[in-house]
């Protein structure tokens, strides 16, 4: 059960735009509009910012953008402010399992 | 308000077992499937187990398959993991999260603080 292949790291200034990638298989992401995004701050138990690829949970920033192409579902975080500095996963369903990406961590310069 | 409470961590040796709880209030439990997630220490996020809002479908991650168990009791709002034939890689905090819906989708929407497991001699 392979991970979802996500960059290590991301930074970005204050105000800026970042896009932090996912990509999968034709077995996970291309196969299911079932991608969901979480944050976590340190010690902190994750947070849902996205789910079935592109939708919002009540109460998260509009900030938060999720999309999908082929296998790669993308986060983007646009107006970054200090408060995103944190680590995102992406995670999917993939039939009978679930899978969730190696984590990235978002650096607001 | 969506509560989950884990509770159940511990030290435990090589080879030796634990059960893990986690208590839920605020939502109608019986309807949401619910799932274990677990973060070893300074790593990321690893999905553990499933089961659907009935109990009756489960689903596990093959680093588990075999060894770990996982189970809902409706009536008492708690799901539980039942972890034998404990490694050292088994280290981490256990999360439990909820779904959206009743069935298994990988779309947590609530996760509990954590319990820490330590498999250690």
């Amino acid at each position: 059960q392979s991970a979802l292949t996500q960059p290590a790291s991301v930074s970005g200034s204050p105000g800026q735009s970042i896009t932090i990638s996912c990509t999968g298989t034709s077995s996970d992401v291309g196969s299911y509009n079932l991608v969901s995004w979480y944050q976590q701050h340190p010690g902190k138990a994750p947070k849902l910012m996205i789910y079935e690829g592109s939708k919002r949970p009540s109460g998260v920033s509009n900030r938060f953008s999720g999309s999908k192409s082929g296998n790669t579902a993308s986060l983007t975080i646009s107006g970054l402010q200090a408060e995103d500095e944190a680590d995102y996963y992406c995670c999917s369903y993939a039939g009978s399992r679930v899978v969730f990406g190696g984590g990235t961590k978002l650096t607001v310069l | 308000e969506v509560q989950l409470l884990e509770s159940g961590g511990g030290l435990v040796q090589p080879g030796g077992s634990l059960r893990l709880s986690c208590a839920a209030s605020g939502f109608t439990f019986g309807s949401y499937a619910m799932s274990w997630v677990r973060q070893a220490p300074g790593k990321g996020l690893e999905w553990v187990s499933a089961i659907s809002g009935s109990g009756g479908s489960t689903y596990y991650a093959d680093s588990v398959k075999g060894r770990f168990t996982i189970s809902r009791d409706n009536s008492k709002n708690t799901l539980y993991l039942q972890m034998n034939s404990l490694r050292a890689e088994d280290t981490a905090v256990y999360y439990c999260a909820t779904e959206v819906g009743s069935t298994v989708t990988a779309q947590f929407d609530y996760w509990g603080q954590g319990t820490l497991v330590t498999v250690s001699s």
